[in-house]
Formats: structure tokens, C-alpha cells, sequence
């Protein structure tokens, strides 16, 4: 059974606080991303990586950063958080190996507000 | 900007009705286009998914049907039921990295 984990549910942390949200996947996959979702918006894409060390900037890279040392984790990085910041963080991972295949498996998402 | 563009933002069917949710794109290097489906406190999981080289795809009561003139796709799910409540968005992708392009979801409410 595939599995993306993330490290809380729920956080709240003070404006200007360095944040860290992790994400753990479990299926050897080589993509993993961070989407943030707000009502209307939908998911909206922060950054990517397509492997070890490598990352890609999404749609609204802007006051955030990423890390990816080992293949299973990626975890976001909140500089100086700031309250619109507040939001729902999701992971995901997949895999290009699986050809065809190019479904995305999601965590369980971490609702972080700044306060 | 987004690349994809979904309707309505909310749904209201009563149970055992169709309900219709639509998605709209720009990009013609789109090439591949899933449904996820979002209970409350969950992530979003793939439901269905189909690639432009077919107008239809049924599975169960969830049926994607695709326009590729008109850049259009939706999402039909037959004789609706409670346990279908949930928020869903449609994607699209291109065969860069897996990186899919999100709508801005429809939440979904069936009434018994």
C-alpha cells in the first residue's frame, strides 16, 4: 500500500518564524512536489523535485524553499513565515519509471496557520 | 493564470441525480487529464483519468468525457450518492516531470 506521510496535521507558528513541513514517501518514486490549496484556488504547485538534490520552482515559489537529500524525503521551508502564508500544505510523490503511469499519490496534508 | 479552468465551484444534487462538473483548457501540449477526488481531512486521490486520444472513459458510475476541438473535459458521476460528497478537481498534464496543472476544484454535495 503506497503511503506519503508529513511530519503534522496541524501547526500554528508566530509571523517571521522559520517553518519546516516534511514529507516522507515510501514507493522509491523520483517526483515529489508541495502544493498549497486555498478555498478557489485549488492546488496550486510550490516547487518539484525530479530527484536527489535537484528541485524546480512551481507556480508561487516565492517565500518558500525546499530540500531534498534523500530520495523519500522533501521537505518545505518557510524563511519568515508570514500570516498569507496561512494555508493547507500538501505533498505528493510519483513515479516517471512507471510508463504510462503518471498518477500522483498524495499525503494527508498539514494545516499550518500564522499567527 | 490558471492553465485549467473548472466549473461550478460548488454542486448541489440530490441523491441518485447526475452530477456535472466541467474543466476547460488552453495549453494543446496537454496530454494526459485525471479527476482527483478529496474527502474532508484527506488528501486527493485519483479517480479516474483519461488521455486525449480517447472522447470517453467510463468507469463505474464516473465518466470523464473529452472535447479535444474544444479543449474541454468533464467529469459525470451517474446515480450520485452521499458517500460521494467530497471536493474534486480536474488536472491536465504534460509529460514534463508529472507536473500537473490543477482546477480550482468543485465541492460536491449530494443530498439523500
Amino acid at each position: 500500500d503506497v503511503k506519503v506521510t508529513q511530519s503534522s496535521r496541524y501547526l500554528v507558528k508566530r509571523t517571521g518564524e522559520k517553518v519546516f513541513l516534511e514529507c516522507v514517501q515510501d514507493m522509491d518514486h523520483e517526483n515529489m512536489f508541495w502544493y498549497r490549496q486555498d478555498p478557489g484556488l485549488g492546488l496550486r504547485l510550490i516547487y518539484f523535485s525530479y530527484d536527489v538534490k535537484m528541485k524546480e520552482k512551481g507556480d508561487i515559489p516565492e517565500g518558500y524553499s525546499v530540500s531534498r537529500e534523500k530520495k523519500e524525503r522533501f521537505s518545505l521551508i518557510l524563511e519568515s513565515a508570514s500570516t498569507n502564508q496561512t494555508s493547507m500544505y500538501l505533498c505528493a510523490s510519483s513515479s516517471p519509471a512507471l510508463a504510462g503511469h503518471y498518477e500522483q499519490y498524495f499525503g494527508p496534508g498539514t494545516r499550518l496557520t500564522v499567527t | 493564470q490558471q492553465q485549467v479552468k473548472q466549473s461550478p465551484q460548488s454542486l448541489i444534487v440530490q441523491k441518485g441525480g447526475i452530477s456535472i462538473i466541467n474543466c476547460a483548457y488552453e495549453n494543446t501540449a496537454f496530454d494526459y487529464f485525471p479527476w482527483y477526488q478529496q474527502f474532508p481531512g484527506k488528501g486527493p486521490a485519483l479517480l479516474i483519468a483519461i488521455r486525449p486520444d480517447v472522447s470517453e472513459k467510463k468507469e463505474g458510475r464516473f465518466t470523464i468525457s473529452f472535447n479535444k476541438s474544444a479543449k474541454q473535459f468533464s467529469l459525470h458521476i451517474m446515480d450520485s450518492q452521499p458517500g460521494d460528497s467530497a471536493t474534486y478537481f480536474c488536472a491536465a498534464s504534460t509529460d514534463n516531470f508529472n507536473k500537473f496543472y490543477f482546477g480550482s476544484g468543485t465541492k460536491l454535495n449530494v443530498k439523500p
